[in-house]
């Protein structure tokens, strides 16, 4: 079993509609939560990060954490084209930017105009 | 500008050969990483160092073998490449002490094994 399940569709969605992306995992030790993004032929950017449970929110985007369940979340208001892309998350112990990411599979995501 | 760069971007070879990978950042940072990005997009950290220093090594065959001359570049070299070698391997940088700050990742450079 991997230590972060994420389910890597595709999801193919309509412009303007809400998108939930979803992780579960197994390390209760991890402590940051990310979400990455990566266009084609890209490497990965981090789009938003979360410390322990509970939500935070950026523009479109609102990323949750619920570790009594293990379970993340990102989810994407008014979707447009350009956040056609493959969505991955990532957990560490640690912090975002040093020590051991371990990544979720990634959803590929389309938005159709 | 770069922040982080690789060379080359696309590299075919034939099984048995040995070869190398560059990789550079230019944003001042002291900790660098290779990951492997398998055909379904699975990224797995494969090495990290600190200052010239290695920290982290997950499992990864001994035919591969980091080097990090100094703290703005890393290089993978990878002896007697094997068809399973082929996947896109990006180098990432962050800086240590910033424990929030994120991991800036690489284009990839695409490895097929023929």
């Amino acid at each position: 079993q991997k230590e972060v399940e994420q389910d890597p569709g595709p999801l193919s969605v309509p412009e303007g509609a809400i998108v939930s992306l979803n992780c579960t995992y197994s390390n209760s030790a991890f402590q940051y939560f990310m979400w990455y993004r990566q266009y084609s032929r890209k490497g990965p950017e981090l789009l938003m990060y979360t410390y322990s449970s509970g939500n935070k929110e950026d523009g479109r985007f609102t990323a949750q954490v619920d570790k009594s369940s293990k379970y993340i979340s990102l989810f994407i208001r008014d979707s447009q084209p350009s956040d056609s892309a493959t969505y991955l998350c990532a957990m560490s112990v640690f912090g975002t930017s040093y020590g051991k990411l371990t990544f979720g599979q990634g959803t590929i995501l389309t938005v159709h105009p | 500008d770069t922040a982080v760069s690789q060379t080359p971007k696309y590299l075919v070879t034939q099984m048995g050969n040995d070869k190398s990978i560059k990789c550079e950042q230019n944003l001042g940072h002291d900790t660098m990483y290779w990951y492997k990005q398998d055909s379904k997009k699975f990224l797995k950290i494969m090495f990290s160092y600190n200052n010239k220093e290695l920290i982290i090594n997950e499992t990864v065959p001994n035919r591969f073998s980091p080097k990090s001359p100094d703290k703005a570049h890393l290089n993978l070299h990878i002896n007697s490449l094997e068809l399973g070698d082929s996947a896109v391997y990006f180098c990432a940088s962050s800086l240590r002490d910033r424990e929030t700050d994120t991991q800036y990742f690489g284009p990839g450079t695409r490895l097929t094994v023929l």
